[in-house]
């Protein structure tokens, strides 16, 4: 069966520090890859998404970026936190043929940027 | 563009029934999604509808009507433990889920 890991759980930063978030998909090949954003009672923000290896399409121009260097590995990165960037991030899988895509969620890390 | 449409949040009785509604807009159609998601946790499954009409799973049962780019779910039963908000998401012509907002279901005794 499929799993899929996120860590750290949580996460307290300072301003203008750096993060790094990962995320790791076991029992499964080739999956799309995806890291969504969600504020304190609202809906999911998609940040990015990966088809393969080293292929990330972004869909917010931040100060993030995300990093695929194995199939199975994405990563969430910035160089420097600003406040905005708390929240609630989430890791997805999906299987990559074009057709049902369920999306399958990581149990998420909680950023706090002080 | 693309836009789905749910209640931000609804009220609901202890074993009740509740209708949860989403419409949507969006380029092209492969599917629609409803997820739960409790407070502080991840999203789960909880159906998917491509062909219009009804799905039944126990409790929860969803609807699709694709002439009407409208959805809902249908909780029969209502126990506390269904508080949790609900999240429509539709597959576009891309294999990319758009996902609503959510709507927050709150269950008082």
């Amino acid at each position: 069966s499929q799993t899929i890991h996120q860590w750290p759980a949580t996460l307290v930063q300072p301003v203008g520090s750096p993060l790094s978030l990962e995320c790791t998909v076991e029992g499964t090949s080739n999956p799309n890859l995806y890291w969504y954003r969600q504020a304190a009672g609202r809906g999911l923000q998609l940040l990015f998404y990966s088809v393969g290896i080293g292929q990330i399409s972004s869909e917010v121009p931040q100060n993030l970026s995300a990093s695929r260097p194995q199939d199975r590995q994405f990563i969430l990165s910035s160089k420097k936190l600003l406040l905005s960037d708390s929240g609630f991030y989430l890791c997805a899988w999906s299987e990559a043929a074009f057709s049902y895509n369920e999306q399958f969620f990581g149990p998420g890390t909680r950023l706090t940027v002080l | 563009g693309q836009n789905i449409d749910q209640p931000t949040e609804m009220t609901a009785t202890e074993g009740a029934i509740v209708q949860i509604n989403c419409t949507y807009q969006t380029s092209g159609f492969n599917g629609l999604f409803w997820y739960q998601q409790h407070a502080g946790e991840a999203p789960t499954f909880l159906s998917y509808n491509v062909l219009d009409g009804l799905e039944e799973k126990g409790r929860f049962s969803s609807f699709l009507s694709r002439s009407k780019g409208y959805s809902y779910l249908l909780l029969k039963e209502l126990q506390m433990k269904d508080s949790a908000s609900y999240l429509c998401a539709v597959s576009d012509s891309n294999y990319q889920l758009i996902w609503g907002a959510g709507t927050k279901l709150i269950i008082k005794p």
